[in-house]
């Protein structure tokens, strides 16, 4: 069975420009959060979805959405880009919302100049 | 608010040597404790999940043990292979399906 997928793999982008990374949650899973990971850090939490609604929000500005589709694939969205929004991020799904096992995709790695 | 503090931050062992990395954790109502193995830019993969003080899991040469303030992941004789970053996570009763992670112990295992 395939894993959670990630696409793309990698990104570079400008200051200011927006972006759209995109996740497949494992197939059955319906729960998918995202993270992010600045090299040398542990994973810091972003959004949840469960069912296409939001299910809980980290600390993290409004320039950050995201959203879930009827299939459970999720889009992050980031806008007005920042030198400091480089980083690994990585969506993991899980079956249901709570007292679950996430699991981890790949990662898309974005590079902000 | 929850914090989770990894130690130590990098650790080099011989292939055959054995030892423990160390993740402690202060929280409200632990709801699990998540242990993760990270690739070089690559995503965690998943290793343990442990719910109550006194529980043990092993898999292959790893073994995760929990207590009521921290875990400990031993490793017996490890390998190269086993060579990566071990990250340690906690969800509350508080924090829905939100993880916090530690900051991580990158193990080196030389030949």
């Amino acid at each position: 069975d395939a894993g959670v997928t990630q696409s793309p793999t990698h990104l570079i982008k400008t200051r200011g420009q927006q972006v759209t990374l995109r996740c497949s949650p494992i197939s059955g899973h319906k729960s998918v959060s995202w993270y992010q990971q600045v090299l040398g850090q542990g994973p810091q939490f972003i959004f949840q979805y469960y069912e296409k609604e939001e299910r809980g929000r980290g600390n993290f500005p409004d320039r950050f959405s995201a959203r879930q589709f009827p299939n459970y694939s999720s889009e992050l969205n980031v806008n007005a880009l920042l030198l400091g929004d480089s980083a690994l991020y990585l969506c993991a799904s899980s079956l249901r919302e709570y007292q679950e096992t996430q699991y981890f995709g790949p990662g898309t790695r974005l590079l902000v100049l | 608010e929850d914090q989770v503090t990894q130690s130590p931050e990098a650790l080099r062992l011989q292939e055959g040597e054995s030892s423990s990395l160390n993740c402690s954790y202060t929280v409200s109502g632990l709801r699990g404790l998540f242990w993760y193995r990270q690739d070089p830019g690559k995503g965690p993969e998943f290793l343990f999940t442990l719910y109550s003080a006194g529980e043990e899991k092993e898999k292959e040469r790893l073994k995760a043990t929990l207590t009521k303030k921290e875990s400990f992941l031993h490793i017996t004789a490890p390998k190269p292979e086993d060579s990566a970053t071990y990250l340690c996570a906690v969800r509350t009763e508080t924090s829905g399906s939100r993880l916090t992670f530690g900051e991580g112990t990158q193990l080196t295992v030389n030949p």
